[in-house]
């Protein structure tokens, strides 16, 4: 099974700095049909995770431009530009490129 | 709108069994393949189990192979899991959500295995 490595394990930021979380991937997630199919959700305490980036680095509908997703093959990167109280939570990538799909394992963003 | 609804959750003892429900509504469900991923209480995403939309595909965390079954009835538009031999590391709020994009996900179902 592919392996997500999730670095750093817990962020701190204060409100308006500007942090990235990275995701590394055991294997290429490139599909043979071209696309490359690493997610990034957020899940608020107590709430179900939510997709904030998918295929990399569409933005999912309702997501503020403040998050953005980059990278290829092996090494992506979620950054969010201007950190908000809103965007306290846990971040996963998530991979569905090879089966079976496979979570990363968690980046936890605290206020400093 | 797109819903998931997770039900079939609760306590149940050592070794018991229990099937979990996840009815969707708002997308043709037999379009897109599910998964069921848990998290126990304090920790990570884990995920459970796959089926493609016409049940071809079927795969399993190895924590749960031999145990658990996941299917779906694509006429009732429902997903379920199976659970058999249950442990207490079984205990979990366990999720149903669409595959490939994980952009839906149900509120989940509570699983307490105890004795």
């Amino acid at each position: 099974d592919v392996v997500l490595t999730q670095t750093p394990p817990t962020l701190s930021a204060t409100i308006g700095q500007s942090v990235s979380i990275s995701c590394r991937s055991s294997q290429s997630l490139l599909h043979s049909n071209g696309n490359t199919y690493l997610n990034w959700l957020l899940q608020r305490p107590g709430q179900p995770p939510q997709l904030l980036i998918y295929l990399v680095s569409r933005l999912e509908s309702g997501v503020p431009n403040r998050f953005s997703g980059s990278g290829s093959g092996t090494d992506f990167t979620l950054k969010i530009s201007g950190v908000e109280a809103e965007d306290l939570g846990v971040y996963y990538c998530v991979q569905s490129t090879h089966a079976p799909p496979t979570f990363g394992g968690g980046t936890k963003l605290e206020l400093k | 709108e797109v819903q998931l609804v997770e039900s079939g959750g609760g306590l149940v003892q050592p070794g018991r069994s229990l099937k979990l429900s996840c009815v969707a509504s708002g997308f043709t469900f037999s379009n897109y393949g599910m998964n069921w991923i848990r998290q126990a209480p304090g920790k990570g995403l884990e995920w459970v189990a796959y089926i493609s939309s016409g049940s071809s595909y079927i795969y399993y965390a190895e924590t749960v192979k031999g145990r658990f079954t996941i299917s779906r009835d694509n006429a009732k538009n429902t997903l379920y899991l199976q659970m058999t031999s249950l442990r207490s590391e079984d205990t979990a709020l366990y999720y149903c959500a669409r595959h490939p994009l994980f952009a839906y996900w149900g509120q989940g179902t509570l699983v307490t295995v105890s004795s």
